[in-house]
């Protein structure tokens, strides 16, 4: 079973505008990591955000946040104010707690800013 | 600071060829992983380690052994290449725990002909 989705295969955005990526997770394991990364089109992934799943708040960086909804297993990545840098491929990426050194990703959202 | 190594950037094998995927990382970060991304997919766990002398599998072994003598180094072979292994792959490593980001390879361009 897929571990991590991502529904949103391609997604538009004018900039300056807010965008909201979708993920949802499925794990029975009460103790994990949630990872978002960006990979430009040059190939490189870079990470953005993390939230623990004990974290009582929302993780926020810069444009970036977190929607983190534990009981819907849902993590949405906020880009606020997008910017045409932001054009990338998204991924998702979970770890649990009962094999730390493994971490499973999802299939991506291509996200294209618009001037 | 060199952070996750991968060598070589690109590399063309003919089919039933082997070779090794070199990785190396110098942060003493004690997990390292390796990943193939196929053409607008995610990216699939190969193998993967906690520490040295220490391996696992991930979701797609077949056709790849790794090994961890030390650290720092993290070699993925390619036995027997196959048309189906051409791929990008990356090498991560972070550094142990449940909390810590990834730091990815710059990736190797693997075309199997």
């Amino acid at each position: 079973a897929q571990k991590i989705t991502q529904t949103q295969p391609g997604m538009f955005v004018q900039e300056k505008e807010a965008v909201t990526l979708d993920c949802t997770y499925d794990t029975s394991d009460p103790s994990y990591g949630l990872f978002w990364y960006k990979q430009p089109s040059s190939g490189e992934m870079i990470f953005l955000i993390y939230q623990g799943s004990y974290d009582q708040q929302n993780a926020t960086e810069g444009r970036y946040s977190l929607n983190f909804q534990k009981a819907r297993k849902s993590a949405n990545l906020v880009i606020s104010a997008s910017q045409l840098g932001d054009s990338a491929m998204y991924f998702c990426a979970m770890r649990e707690d009962t094999n730390a050194g493994k971490s499973t990703f999802g299939d991506g959202t291509t996200l294209t800013v618009k001037p | 600071n060199a952070g996750v190594t991968q060598t070589p950037k690109f590399q063309v094998l003919k089919t039933g060829q082997s070779m090794t995927l070199q990785c190396a990382q110098d942060m003493n970060h004690e997990y390292m992983s390796w990943y193939r991304q196929d053409p607008g997919m995610g990216l699939r766990l190969i193998h993967y380690s906690v520490g040295a002398g220490i391996t696992d599998q991930g979701e797609v072994p077949n056709g790849y052994n790794v090994s961890r003598s030390t650290t720092e180094d993290f070699p993925l072979r390619l036995l027997s290449a196959a048309p189906s292994q051409t791929s990008v792959y990356f090498c991560a490593s972070s550094l142990g725990g449940l909390y810590t980001e990834a730091f990815f390879g710059q990736g190797t361009r693997l075309t199997v002909v």
